[in-house]
């Protein structure tokens, strides 16, 4: 079981770039979650996928960032443009039916 | 308004001794939580949880308590060993059914000493 790959594992830009974040599930899960974590706010659930369909988004920030999951193996979340306050580590995270999340060990996100 | 609270930053044990980690939940709706823990550098990872229809869930070391009218939960880990030195994260299911969405605290660093 390789668990939840994510990359980057580091992320550097300057404000304004865009950026993209990605995912592979473990494979056979079902529920891909982005969550994201901050000083200020802690672990924050943004987004959250069920067989390739986002069902809730309402915890996306702003329109500058989005999210899809072409298909069962993978997904990205993307900010564009980049803006300091987005500096975080980002986890995605996944499960099957309603098992306990697997996450993965997070990109942590720089925006200068 | 943070309606998970773990309120104590930090918690520091001997080695073989008990480690207490305590959670505080605002809204009553709740009804399943989680404990994960949290290496630097890592992903959170799930450690144990917890039904409301249930007070106590035990797991190995580790066991879970639940006070539905105080609304608080503790994790009771015996006994502790220097491997548990980590961030201990309370969580709630958001009363949606979901247990992927969740409502985390701000979590406890347990330092285990030798």
């Amino acid at each position: 079981d390789a668990g939840v790959i994510q990359s980057p594992r580091h992320e550097v830009t300057e404000m304004g770039q865009e950026v993209t974040l990605r995912c592979k599930p473990i494979s056979g899960h079902n529920s891909l979650f982005w969550y994201r974590q901050t000083m200020m706010r802690g672990l924050e659930l943004l987004i959250y996928f069920n067989n390739n369909v986002p069902i809730d988004d309402s915890g996306m920030p702003e329109d500058r960032f989005s999210a899809k999951m072409p298909n069962a193996s993978f997904s990205t979340l993307k900010i564009q443009p980049s803006e300091p306050r987005d500096s975080a580590v980002y986890f995605c995270a996944s499960s099957r039916d309603s098992s306990p999340l697997h996450f993965g060990n997070g990109t942590r996100l720089t925006v200068t | 308004d943070q309606q998970v609270k773990q309120n104590s930053p930090s918690l520091s044990v001997q080695e073989g001794r008990i480690s207490i980690l305590n959670c505080d939940y605002t809204n009553s709706m709740f009804d399943y939580f989680l404990w994960y823990k949290k290496y630097p550098a890592e992903g959170p990872t799930f450690l144990i949880s917890i039904s409301s229809i249930k007070d106590k869930n035990e797991d190995g070391r580790f066991t879970v308590f639940l006070n539905k009218s105080a609304k608080h939960l503790s994790l009771h880990i015996v006994p502790s060993q220097p491997g548990d030195s980590a961030v201990y994260f309370c969580a709630a299911v958001d009363g949606s059914g979901n247990t992927g969405k969740l409502i985390f605290g701000q979590g406890t660093t347990l330092q285990v000493k030798p």
